[in-house]
C-alpha cells in the first residue's frame, strides 16, 4: 500500500539558512499534518491543512510557514533557521470523512534536519 | 486541555512473554480516540491499534490489545509473545473528536525485549 513520502530525508543547513520540507500524503488523503520531534522527546503539533485551508495550528514558530498545494502536497518552509530547529519533521495524513470526522493519522518516514 | 501521561520511561521483558504498557489521560470530552504508536530505532512512526471512545469493546490487532477504561480515563497496551522486532518506544496518543484533530502524545515508554 502507498504510504506518506517526505523528502528530502535528511538535511543540513547552517544557521539563519532556509528550508523547504516536502510531504506527499497518501493517495485520497485530504487532510496534512506536521510534527517537530527532539531528540529524545515526543512530537509536537505544529499545524494542518484540510482541503488545502489550514486547519489546526499548534507551537509552529513565525519563522516557520506551511501550505497544501492543489494535489494535496503540502510544504513546509522554515527560514532564518536556528540550532534548535534541528529535529525530526514529520508529515501525516488522512482522509477525513464527513459525520464522525473519524480519520486516522499515518506517518511518513520523516525528515531529519540539522542546523549547524 | 487535554493531556497523556505515560509512567514507565523504560520497560523490559523476555522474548515471547506478555508485558503491558500503562497510559493516563486527562479530558473533560466524552467523544474521543486513542491511539498506540510504536517507534523503532529507525524512527519511523507506526500506526500499532486505535480505540475509539464510544465504543466498549477493547480493541485487539493480532498480538497488540489494549485495556481501555473509560471511567479512570486508562489506555494500556498488552503485547502477547513479545518479539525481538517489538523493541521500540511506544507513545500514546489522544485526539479529540471534535474540531480539533491534532494528536497528543504521551512522553513515550522505551520498550526492550530480553533475548
Amino acid at each position: 500500500a502507498a504510504g506518506v513520502i517526505q523528502s528530502p530525508r535528511h538535511l543540513i543547513k547552517e544557521k539563519r539558512e532556509t528550508a523547504t520540507l516536502k510531504c506527499y500524503p497518501i493517495p485520497r488523503h485530504d487532510t496534512v499534518y506536521w510534527y517537530q520531534q527532539g531528540p529524545g522527546q515526543d512530537p509536537q503539533f505544529l499545524i494542518s491543512f484540510y482541503e488545502k485551508m489550514q486547519s489546526d495550528k499548534g507551537s509552529i514558530p513565525d519563522r516557520f510557514s506551511a501550505q497544501q498545494f492543489s494535489d494535496y502536497h503540502s510544504e513546509l518552509n522554515m527560514s532564518s533557521l536556528e540550532l534548535g530547529d534541528s529535529a525530526l519533521y514529520f508529515c501525516a495524513s488522512s482522509a477525513r470523512t464527513s459525520g464522525r470526522a473519524d480519520d486516522t493519522q499515518y506517518f511518513g518516514p520523516g525528515t531529519r534536519l540539522t542546523v549547524l | 486541555a487535554q493531556t497523556v501521561t505515560q509512567s514507565q520511561p523504560e520497560m523490559s521483558v523476555q522474548e515471547a512473554e506478555t508485558v503491558t504498557l500503562s497510559c493516563t489521560y486527562d479530558t473533560s470530552e466524552s467523544d474521543y480516540y486513542l491511539f498506540w504508536y510504536k517507534q523503532p530505532p529507525s524512527r519511523q512512526m507506526i500506526l500499532v491499534i486505535r480505540q475509539e471512545a464510544y465504543k466498549q469493546q477493547n480493541a485487539t490487532e493480532n498480538r497488540f490489545s489494549v485495556n481501555f477504561q473509560k471511567a479512570a480515563k486508562s489506555f494500556s497496551l498488552k503485547i502477547s509473545d513479545s518479539q525481538l522486532g517489538d523493541a521500540a518506544m511506544y507513545f500514546c496518543a489522544y485526539r479529540s473528536a471534535g474540531s480539533n484533530y491534532q494528536l497528543i502524545w504521551g512522553a513515550g515508554t522505551k520498550l526492550i525485549i530480553k533475548p
